[in-house]
């Protein structure tokens, strides 16, 4: 069965800093990978997505994830936070490569910047 | 930019009582989904839907919960008998038939069970 795990319910970051959100998954197939983010009051957004092409995935506000097969990993990360950038993180994986989709979610992280 | 949306956004009831949310996908969207989040845990995934049909479902969503695409436009979710323990925030979410892995999720209901 498909299991996320996201390692650190808080992160805090200063604004200009790195921001690292850790991924593990557990997939019995290859898988396809996710992060959404959720800002107060809102649903969840897509920031991006790995699907068996490039490792390397660059999402919308400057994120990108890099699928590392041999660590189980897939960790976000912006070069630079910004304040706006404060949300609640979540990474997601799925199976199937056809049809209806079962998202399975990591217990998400919330990322506070500091200024 | 389409965008899924849900009504209400926030019910309270009592327990014992039936409640129907609902959800409107984007417009050329197939599959159907809805997910929940009890405060402070993960987000589950309840049940996906296709073709009229349920495709997948979770342990979860036994015989209180039922699913529906009574017109062209709506996906609903029944809770038939409501416990304390249903109370949380539940998402809608729908994806393209060409691009499945790519889902969007609602605003979200939060449901208070009382």
């Amino acid at each position: 069965a498909q299991s996320v795990t996201q390692l650190g319910s808080h992160v805090s970051v200063s604004e200009g800093a790195l921001v690292l959100l850790r991924c593990n998954y557990s997939s019995s197939v290859p898988p396809y990978l996710f992060w959404y983010v959720q800002y107060p009051n809102q649903g969840l957004q897509l920031l991006l997505k790995y699907t068996s092409a490039a490792t390397l995935v660059k999402g919308i506000n400057g994120f990108e994830a890099e699928f590392k097969k041999s660590e189980t990993s897939f960790h976000l990360t912006k070069p630079s936070a910004h304040m706006s950038d404060a949300a609640e993180y979540f990474c997601a994986v799925s199976e199937a490569a056809q049809g209806a989709q079962k998202l399975v979610f990591g217990q998400g992280t919330r990322l506070t910047i500091n200024p | 930019e389409p965008e899924v949306t849900q009504t209400p956004s926030h019910q309270v009831t009592q327990m014992g009582q039936e409640v129907i949310l609902r959800c409107v996908p984007i417009s050329n969207h197939l599959y159907f989904y809805w997910y929940r989040q009890i405060l402070g845990q993960k987000v589950e995934f309840l049940v996906s839907f296709y073709n009229n049909e349920i495709s997948e479902k979770s342990e979860i969503f036994d015989d209180q919960f039922s699913v529906e695409r009574p017109d062209g436009s709506n996906f609903t979710l029944k809770i038939r008998s409501t416990k304390l323990e249903d109370s949380a925030m539940y998402f809608c979410a729908s994806s393209f038939l060409g691009q499945p892995t790519t889902q969007y999720f609602g605003p979200g209901t939060r449901l208070l069970v009382l």
